[in-house]
């Protein structure tokens, strides 16, 4: 069965270093995704992806992340100069877009600990 | 109460028994889908319920909405040891249909 695979699964990193998590969307989906989740607290949403561009971003995607499709199957999330509240867990979620109400498939994620 | 908030916020049951978990939101939504998450792990999707359904079902998953109350539940039938997880609600708004996820709910199946 087709998954949204994610690497890496666990990430550590020096505050105020660069970090680039990497996702590869489910081949024929179209809608990508990234969302984080900092220890017990909500999953929250940060960028919507489609069409090689942003489609939305929330107030937590500042001008220190950004996305990219550098090829037909990665999604990378860069966040630049890390800090210590960055910790937590990054999912990349993919959906398909023909039919709205399509479910989105999330990958296992990665666990980013900024020391 | 945010968005998506989940109540209870823990639920032990024995083997066997029925789980009901309860999710409400506030703003007009497009749908609604439910997600499990393992101590740790990644999110798996369990059941998409269309702003235009009432009830939706899946093996042993009945989800139902209703957007005049602007809530959702989630049964699971015999529950099993393997159903112990966090359950997470999450509302599918309209265009990017991204989603906005409730507190969750941890549910612990007693053998």
């Amino acid at each position: 069965e087709p998954e949204v695979t994610q690497t890496p699964s666990h990430q550590v990193t020096q505050m105020g270093q660069e970090v680039i998590l990497r996702c590869v969307p489910i081949s024929n989906h179209l809608y990508f995704y990234w969302y984080r989740q900092i220890l017990g607290q909500k999953v929250e949403f940060l960028v919507s992806f489609y069409n090689n561009e942003i489609s939305e971003k929330s107030e937590i995607f500042d001008d220190q992340f950004s996305v990219e499709r550098p090829d037909g199957s990665n999604f990378t999330l860069k966040i630049r100069s890390t800090k210590l509240e960055d910790s937590a867990m990054y999912f990349c979620a993919s959906r398909v877009r023909e039919g709205v109400n399509t479910e989105a498939f999330f990958g296992q994620g990665t666990r980013l600990t900024v020391v | 109460s945010q968005q998506g908030e989940e109540d209870p916020q823990a639920l032990s049951i024995q083997e066997g028994e029925n789980a009901t978990m309860n999710c409400s939101y506030k703003t007009s939504i497009n749908n609604l889908q439910w997600y499990r998450q393992n101590s740790g792990r990644g999110l798996v999707h369990l059941i998409l319920i269309r702003s235009n359904e009432r009830e939706k079902h899946s093996g042993r998953l009945r989800v139902t909405l209703d957007t005049s109350k602007k809530s959702s539940s989630l049964l699971i039938t015999a529950s099993r040891a393997a159903d112990t997880a966090s359950y997470f609600c999450a509302t599918g708004d309209f265009g990017n249909e991204k989603l906005t996820f409730g507190t969750g709910t941890r549910l612990t199946i007693i053998p």
